[in-house]
C-alpha cells in the first residue's frame, strides 16, 4: 500500500487568512480523494470530497492533478472555528480509505 | 443522523490481559472498519469488514482479531495487551459504494 503525504504544519494564521494545504499520492490507480476534518481531542469527518474537475463548498476549494497525483485545500477568509487537522484521503481500489497523517491549521484572534 | 458508537472512551489494561472493544453502528452499513491513531503516525487500519462474518487484514493487524458475527456490530479484540498497543482507537463505518466513512468517537486504551 502507497503513501499519502502532507505537510503536518502547524499552519497558524490570522483570522481573515487565505490558507493552502497540499497533499501528493504515490499511486496512479487511486480513485477516489478526499478532505477529512479533526477537531482536537475528537473523530474524523468528512469535509469534501475532491473531483477531477475542482470543487468549492463555501469557503473551500478542492483541487485535484492527476497527471501530478497532486491534491489541494484552499480556505478562504480563515474563522476561528477553522483550526483543526485537515486529512488528506485516497482510495484506490475497493473499500479502504488511505488516510494522510493531517495538516495542522491554527487560526488566530 | 448515523451513529458510531464505542464502548469506552478510556480503557486502562494491563500487559498480557485481553481485551475486547465494541462498535455499533445504528446506519446499516456494510463496512465497518477499526483504526488506531498515533501522533506522528496517523490513522492506520488494522482490519476491516464488508458483510458479516467478513474480514480483512489492513496495514497492521499483527496483534489484534476482529469479529463480526452481525451487520451492526465490529469487535476489535487484543489478544495479549502490550504496551506497544497504547493507543487511541477508532471504529468506522461506510455503505458499499460510498467511501464516506463515519467514524465513533475512539477509545483511548492505555496498557500498562
Amino acid at each position: 500500500r502507497k503513501e499519502v503525504e502532507q505537510d503536518p504544519g502547524p499552519f497558524n494564521v490570522p483570522e481573515g487568512a487565505t490558507v493552502a494545504f497540499n497533499c501528493t499520492y504515490s499511486n496512479s490507480a487511486s480513485q477516489s480523494f478526499f478532505w477529512y476534518r479533526q477537531d482536537c481531542r475528537k473523530e474524523p469527518k468528512l469535509l469534501m470530497s475532491v473531483y477531477s474537475s475542482g470543487n468549492e463548498d463555501g469557503r473551500f476549494t478542492a483541487q485535484l492533478n492527476r497527471a501530478s497525483q497532486y491534491i489541494s485545500l484552499l480556505i478562504r477568509d480563515s474563522k476561528l472555528s477553522d483550526s483543526a487537522t485537515y486529512l488528506c484521503v485516497v482510495n484506490q481500489a475497493g473499500t479502504a480509505l488511505i488516510f494522510g497523517k493531517g495538516t495542522t491549521l491554527s487560526v488566530s484572534s | 443522523d448515523v451513529k458510531v458508537t464505542q464502548s469506552s472512551r478510556y480503557l486502562v489494561k494491563r500487559t498480557g490481559e485481553k481485551v475486547f472493544l465494541e462498535c455499533v453502528q445504528d446506519m446499516d452499513h456494510e463496512n465497518m472498519f477499526w483504526y488506531r491513531q498515533d501522533p506522528g503516525l496517523g490513522l492506520r487500519l488494522i482490519y476491516f469488514s464488508y458483510d458479516v462474518k467478513m474480514k480483512e487484514k489492513g496495514d497492521i493487524p499483527e496483534g489484534y482479531s476482529v469479529s463480526r458475527e452481525k451487520k451492526e456490530r465490529f469487535s476489535l479484540i487484543l489478544e495479549s495487551a502490550s504496551t506497544n498497543q497504547t493507543s487511541m482507537y477508532l471504529c468506522a463505518s461506510s455503505w458499499t459504494g460510498d467511501h464516506e466513512q463515519y467514524f465513533g468517537p475512539g477509545t483511548r486504551l492505555t496498557v500498562t
